[in-house]
């Protein structure tokens, strides 16, 4: 089975500046899916960027970049020019390929990002 | 964009009553509902995944019988709490596949308290 890894429970990171969340996660499959979720206060869970493991290129979406390192399985997630309305729980999360059938997410614990101004 | 309304979004019941759930996909249609629990300051916790037409696929340590899903619909999927308890106090998030790219579209959630 797959498992993901959010080895940081917290992390904080002053207003404008850069912050990279970590995820490792575990597979034996060649192809599938990656994604970075956030939950601010409300609870409502956000997709922030996908990253599909066929792809070398990292995704970028404006302020929000990932590393994708397949060898090593690791899915980093770098938030730029960090701003107050970032600040969240962010989970990281995987998914098989759909011919596969099992469509589900495996979720990681996730990181919770405090913003300081 | 593809969005799935959930209904209610807090529910306030007595211990011994039954709880419904609602999430209907409004712009595209679900084939496949994700039902999720989460206890406070924790990750997701699949419980069962809905197919339209057919029985849901519970995860292991689920109850099926306490928990009902319903999946009469393309666009609609409903969830039970059968007997509620105070221990089945948390917050519950119902999810679709879109099926554009792997994407997944999540409802709002439902702050279920039984008392």
């Amino acid at each position: 089975a797959q498992t993901v890894t959010q080895s940081q429970p917290e992390m904080s990171v002053q207003e404008a500046e850069t912050v990279t969340l970590s995820c490792t996660y575990d597979t034996s499959e060649s192809d599938y899916y990656l994604f970075w979720y956030k939950q601010p206060p409300s609870r409502q869970m956000i997709l922030v960027i996908r990253q599909e493991a066929y792809k070398q290129q990292n995704a970028t979406e404006n302020r929000f970049s990932v590393n994708f390192q397949k060898a090593a399985k690791s899915f980093s997630l770098k938030i730029s020019d960090s701003q107050l309305g970032d600040a969240a729980m962010y989970f990281c999360a995987y998914r098989s390929p759909l011919y596969f059938g099992n469509e589900k997410l495996t979720f990681g614990t996730g990181t919770r990002l405090t913003i300081i101004p | 964009g593809a969005v799935v309304s959930q209904h209610p979004s807090w529910v306030i019941c007595k211990s011994g009553t039954s709880v419904k759930i609602e999430c209907r996909s409004l712009d595209f249609q679900a084939t496949t509902m994700f039902w999720y629990r989460q206890f406070p300051k924790q990750s997701l916790m699949l419980m069962a995944t809905s197919n339209e037409g057919s029985k849901a696929t519970y995860e292991q340590g689920v109850e099926k019988d306490k928990f009902l899903i319903n999946h009469a619909s393309l666009t609609l999927s409903t969830l039970t709490v059968t007997s509620a308890h105070p221990e089945d106090s948390s917050f519950y998030i119902c999810s679709a596949s879109t099926g554009r790219g792997g994407g997944y579209t999540f409802g709002s959630g439902t702050r279920l308290t039984v008392v």
